[in-house]
């Protein structure tokens, strides 16, 4: 099936780095999604783009579709503790189904 | 406004069994999905349902099922379970059918002994 190649797969930062992380497909999509999700959670919604080329911000967090609709990527910006977790992009062409990356686990040193 | 409920939030059961999941979702939310999470394939679709009919179906075995009630409540259900099918499975909702986003609940932690 449809998948998507997310990196990198994890990061180690200092607390207050930026952080970047990016998503591919060969497919294009219509919808990209960035999820994050805490241990014993599920995914919650960070930010969703809808049109090729759009940037997004939420907080300290920005993401882009790509131009092609075939890639995306996530920026966070002065990293704090509780940005720890897993971070996951999500392609959507049918209304009904996502398709994930593998995911971009974050640990962040005080 | 409650989240979206998942029960049981743990199961464990043995090979041959089978299980029943159940998903209420956010109130207003009609359409519902399932998906499938280990650490080796990720998160999978497994399927759809919006006012009761299964709209889209991922590549699972004739094994998994699931149905959706008047209510938008939402179940799956897994037969003659088999070890691989130890995951954590997650219900998402959405008011539209996915196009502003789903909203997942926290899953059940299914183990198959």
């Amino acid at each position: 099936g449809q998948q998507l190649n997310q990196s990198p797969q994890s990061m180690f930062i200092q607390e207050g780095e930026d952080v970047s992380m990016n998503c591919t497909s060969s497919s294009i999509f219509n919808t990209w999604l960035w999820y994050k999700q805490e241990p014993g959670e599920g995914p919650v919604l960070l930010i969703a783009l809808y049109k090729a080329g759009e940037l997004t911000s939420n907080g300290r967090l920005t993401a882009q579709f790509g131009i092609t609709r075939k890639d995306s990527f996530l920026n966070i910006s002065a990293s704090i503790p509780s940005d720890v977790g897993i971070y996951f992009c999500a392609g959507q062409l049918e209304a009904q189904k996502l398709v994930f990356g593998q995911g971009t686990r974050l640990t962040i040193n005080p | 406004k409650a989240g979206v409920t998942q029960t049981p939030r743990y199961l464990i059961k043995t090979r041959g069994q089978q299980v029943t999941l159940s998903c209420s979702p956010i109130s207003g939310h009609r359409s519902v999905s399932w998906y499938q999470q280990t650490p080796g394939q990720g998160l999978q679709f497994l399927f759809e349902y919006f006012s009761e009919t299964q709209r889209n179906k991922g590549n699972f075995p004739g094994r998994f099922s699931g149905r959706q009630f008047s209510n938008s409540r939402s179940e799956m259900n897994v037969s003659t379970l088999e070890l691989g099918d130890s995951a954590l499975y997650l219900c998402a909702s959405s008011p539209s059918g996915g196009l502003y986003g789903y909203t997942f609940g926290s899953g059940t932690r299914l183990t198959v002994v």
